[in-house]
């Protein structure tokens, strides 16, 4: 079982707006930076977001938000390239240890 | 460019060892805290250990504490991680990541080393 509690799936149609979501508690994510990582079709994991930064070179559909210990990954304007499985992860200072969420597998219909 | 480039994996038989490394280029190593993240088939991601710039400073999840020993060699850009005592539930597909400046997410992932641990 995860620390972090992510939806299963989510589904969304080219140029709709979608959110996934990233559930923990006091010790992890309402107290650090929240980290979400695309990885699609078994590929390597990369980085689409850095709590609410940009990392260079992910296109700015993608945005990053939190409030209190849910943070959530939104993509406005869906594109097909954008199905995936996505993960949260942060620090858990109770743990000593980064966490994961269990994985969205988003599907572009 | 920013590249890490990991090797050592392989097929090891239950209770042997192996010997993970990663390669870093395109960024100043000795400056940045490094993470070993696996992912065991169909299966999501998992921390497995990290490791301060200076080498001073050491973590491990407790799925692999006391089997696995994380090492860093500044001079040659490189990362380890030592595998000792390894299971079945070891196998997986082990990642090199570098932390962020600011230590607090991942930003760069290399692209793999599978390790098969079976008899």
């Amino acid at each position: 079982q995860s620390a972090l509690t992510q939806e299963a799936s989510v589904s969304g149609t080219v140029g709709q707006k979608v959110t996934l979501s990233c559930t923990g508690n006091s010790n992890n994510i309402g107290s650090y930076t929240v980290g979400w990582y695309q990885q699609v079709s078994h590929g390597a994991p990369k980085t689409v977001m850095l709590g609410d930064s940009l990392p260079s070179g992910v296109p700015d559909r993608f945005s990053g938000s939190k409030s209190g210990t849910t943070a959530s990954l939104t993509i406005s304007g869906l594109q097909p390239e954008d199905e995936a499985n996505y993960y949260c992860s942060t620090w858990d200072y109770s743990l000593s240890a980064w966490v994961f969420g269990g994985g969205t597998k988003l599907t572009v219909l | 460019q920013v590249q890490l480039v990991e090797s050592g994996g392989g097929l090891v038989r239950p209770g042997g060892s192996l010997r993970l490394s990663c390669t870093a280029s395109g960024f100043t190593f000795s400056d940045y805290y490094m993470t070993w993240i696996r992912q065991a088939p169909g299966k999501g991601l998992e921390w497995v250990s990290y490791m301060s710039p200076s080498g001073s400073n050491k973590l491990y999840a407790a799925s692999v504490k006391g089997r696995f020993t994380i090492s860093r060699d500044n001079a040659k850009n490189s990362l380890s991680l030592q595998m000792e005592g390894l299971r079945a539930d070891d196998t997986a597909m082990y990642y090199c990541v570098r932390d962020t400046s600011d230590d607090d997410a991942f930003d760069i992932w290399g692209q793999g080393t599978m390790v098969t641990v079976s008899s």
